[in-house]
C-alpha cells in the first residue's frame, strides 16, 4: 500500500551543526509535500511545504528538497539550536485525494 | 488569534463510557480535521469537513466513533462505547486552503482503561 517515511529514526546533532532529515513516499502522483515539526506534548506545526512542480524551497533556516525521481523529501535545518530539538514529520498528497498520509517521524535531538 | 482549541486536554474515562472531544477551529478557516496520533500507527486521518460539510470519513475506525460540526466554530468527536484501544492523541486541525497549511491544536489526550 502507499506509505511514507517507515521509520522512527533518531537523529542527533551538535548545537550549531547542520541537520538533514530525510522521507521516502511511495506514490509517484503525489504533487504537494509539507514538512511538520511537534514539540512534547504540542500538536505539529507547520515548518514548510513544496509543490512537485520544484525541487527546492527554501525558508527562514529551512530548505526542502524534492526528488521525484526517487521519491525522496528532505529538511535541512541550518545552524541547528536546541529549540529545533523535536519529532519531523514529512507528510504528502496529490491529485483526487482528500487527506494529508503522514510519516512516522524523525526525532531531531541537538546536543549543547 | 489564539489557534485552534481543543477540549479536554486530557481524559481519563472507563471502558464503556462515552467520551466527546471538542474543537474550535481559527476563525476564518472553512476546513476542519480530526487526526488520531499513536505510537504504532503515526498520524491517521479520522475525518475532514469542509464548510461544515463532512466530506470525507473513511479514516473513522468504527460506527463506535462520530463527528460533527454543527456551525463553523465548532466540532465534536464522540466515542460510544469507548474501549481501550481507543487510547491514542486525539488532534484537531483547520485550514483555510483545505489540505495545505493545516494549524494543529494541542490535542486531546485519551485514556481508556
Amino acid at each position: 500500500g502507499e506509505s511514507v517515511g517507515l521509520h522512527l529514526p533518531t537523529l542527533s546533532v551538535q548545537e550549531g551543526d547542520n541537520s538533514i532529515i530525510n522521507c521516502a513516499y511511495s506514490n509517484s502522483a503525489s504533487d504537494y509535500f509539507i514538512w511538520y515539526k511537534q514539540e512534547s506534548g504540542k500538536g505539529p506545526q507547520f515548518i514548510i511545504d513544496i509543490r512537485s512542480n520544484m525541487d527546492k524551497r527554501q525558508g527562514q533556516r529551512v530548505t526542502v528538497l524534492l526528488n521525484k525521481t526517487v521519491k525522496h523529501l528532505s529538511l535541512q535545518i541550518a545552524a541547528t539550536q536546541p529549540g529545533d530539538s523535536a519529532v519531523y514529520f514529512c507528510a504528502e498528497t496529490g491529485p483526487g485525494r482528500r487527506a494529508l498520509t503522514f510519516g512516522s517521524g524523525t526525532r531531531l535531538q541537538v546536543q549543547p | 488569534d489564539a489557534g485552534v482549541i481543543q477540549s479536554p486536554r486530557h481524559e481519563v474515562t472507563e471502558m464503556g463510557q462515552e467520551v466527546t472531544l471538542r474543537c474550535k477551529p481559527i476563525s476564518g478557516h472553512n476546513s476542519l480535521f480530526w487526526y488520531r496520533q499513536t505510537m504504532m500507527r503515526g498520524l491517521e486521518l479520522l475525518i475532514y469537513f469542509n464548510n461544515n460539510v463532512p466530506i470525507d470519513d473513511s479514516g473513522m475506525p468504527e460506527d463506535r466513533f462520530s463527528a460533527k460540526m454543527p456551525n463553523a466554530s465548532f466540532s465534536t468527536l464522540k466515542i460510544q462505547p469507548s474501549e481501550p484501544r481507543d487510547s491514542a492523541v486525539y488532534f484537531c486541525a483547520s485550514s483555510s486552503r483545505g489540505l495545505t497549511e493545516a494549524f494543529f491544536g494541542q490535542g486531546t489526550r485519551l485514556t481508556v482503561v
